[in-house]
């Protein structure tokens, strides 16, 4: 069975600081590993996917992840937060049993002016 | 229309009121999910097609009851809710539902109230 943890429910930052969601996992086979953004009123987008290809996933809007096997943990960062950056974002891992999302409990980011 | 759309966006339904939710995916898909999106709960997965044909039912109560006609769209059935199903319910569809690496697309979802 896989699961997905991500430490804290909200976090707040000032614009222009460094953000960083955390993300923990647990899987039996090699995972693949996924970060969605959800906006107020909207669906969910992805932002970047870990594929088993580079440890280091770039994706949209400035967001980075890495995959730390040692530490089974697929953080986000995001060097310096924008006013816009303020959403929910969801930590989500895919085994080899088909392709069946478990998500985490999401984090809520806040940015303050 | 592009993406993933869904019909309604909101609703509002008595316990013993019969509903549908519509979603459509012009993504060429061959795979399509529903989700539901509880506060202060994980989204949890609750059916997926397959080339049309159901692959996973996530133990959900028998009074919702999805449809997939076709690979382009997918509805769910509300009758005889509770309360406690008042959610957001969230499509999605990916290329196919076998590869785990497919990414999956969302719809905006639809905001259902029970009272």
């Amino acid at each position: 069975a896989q699961s997905v943890t991500q430490l804290g429910s909200h976090v707040s930052v000032s614009e222009g600081a460094l953000v960083l969601l955390r993300c923990n996992y647990s899987s039996s086979v090699p995972p693949y590993l996924f970060w969605y953004v959800q906006y107020p009123n909207q669906g969910l987008q992805l932002l970047l996917k870990y594929t088993s290809a580079a440890t280091l996933v770039k994706g949209i809007n400035g967001f980075e992840a890495e995959f730390k096997k040692s530490e089974t943990s697929f953080h986000l960062t995001k060097p310096s937060a924008h006013m816009s950056d303020a959403a929910e974002y969801f930590c989500a891992v895919s085994d080899n049993a088909g392709n069946m999302l478990t998500f985490g409990g999401g984090t809520r980011l806040m940015v303050k002016p | 229309e592009t993406g993933v759309t869904q019909t309604p966006r909101h609703l509002v339904m008595g316990m013993t009121n019969k509903k549908s939710l519509k979603c459509e995916q012009h993504l060429g898909h061959n795979a399509m999910y529903w989700y539901k999106q509880s506060a202060k709960k994980p989204l949890e997965l609750m059916f997926v097609y397959n080339f049309k044909e159901q692959t996973e039912n996530n133990s959900v109560p028998s009074r919702f009851s999805p449809e997939c006609p076709n690979s382009s769209h997918l509805f769910l059935h509300l009758h005889t809710l509770q309360p406690e199903d008042s959610a957001l319910y969230l499509c999605a569809s990916s290329q196919d539902g076998m590869n785990s690496y497919n990414e999956q697309f969302f719809g905006p979802g639809t905001r259902l109230t029970v009272l």
